[in-house]
């Protein structure tokens, strides 16, 4: 079946350090592959997306390109600010499909 | 403004008493789905709905019910809470599906304990 691994956190970082989370899938065809953020005590949100190979999904800074050779979809952000802290979910979902295939999750703490 | 709206937000119960989760959109979506957030796991759907009395399952089913009787709202039903039924829940709906890469609105979670 499906499935998304993620690096398991937590990553603490210095604000305006370079973030990477790393994210690998395993899926038949081609998912679509999102970016979703969790602030305390709140619902998630969509980060970003791609949804064919070599797409580039891209806001607020943050990056991850869809690599289809490597099945990898690692986020990526130049400089991290505080406001940054959370936790990231990678996820991909089937061609087609209605469901949201998650990771485990990757705290993110961010330092002044 | 638009939303996704699950009450309540903290539910304490006891093994066997029957509850209900409410969840209700505003943004006339079609698909409606419930989600299941353990540590370490991530979220893992419960049941899913593409339209009005149509619903299926997802992952993990098994001690839950769902009906979608009106587009708006999507309620999960625990007839026999279990304590592995202890869980961060979240409803969530779409416009299209998410496979063609369309993302999910989540409302803020209700957080079960069955003691």
């Amino acid at each position: 079946g499906d499935s998304v691994t993620q690096m398991e956190g937590p990553v603490t970082l210095s604000e305006e350090a370079f973030l990477t989370i790393n994210c690998t899938y395993t899926a038949t065809g081609y998912p679509s592959l999102f970016w979703y953020v969790q602030y305390p005590g709140e619902g998630l949100q969509l980060l970003l997306k791609a949804t064919k190979a070599d797409d580039k999904g891209s806001n607020k800074g943050f990056e991850a390109t869809y690599r289809k050779e490597t099945t990898s979809f690692h986020l990526e952000k130049g400089s991290v600010q505080v406001s940054d802290s959370a936790v990231y979910f990678c996820a991909l979902s089937r061609n087609a499909g209605n469901m949201l295939t998650f990771g485990g999750g990757t705290r993110l703490m961010v330092k002044p | 403004e638009a939303q996704v709206t699950q009450n309540p937000r903290y539910l304490i119960t006891v093994t066997g008493k029957k509850l209900t989760v409410t969840c209700s959109q505003n943004m006339n979506h079609e698909y409606m789905s419930w989600y299941r957030q353990d540590p370490g796991l991530g979220l893992r759907q419960i049941y899913y709905s593409m339209n009005v009395e149509v619903t299926d399952k997802g992952d993990v089913p098994e001690g839950y019910k769902v009906s979608r009787k009106e587009k708006r709202n999507f309620p999960l039903i625990l007839e026999s809470p279990s304590p592995n039924q202890t869980s961060l829940y979240f409803c969530a709906s779409s416009l299209s599906p998410t496979g063609v890469g369309e993302k999910l609105f989540f409302g803020s979670g209700t957080q079960l304990s069955v003691l």
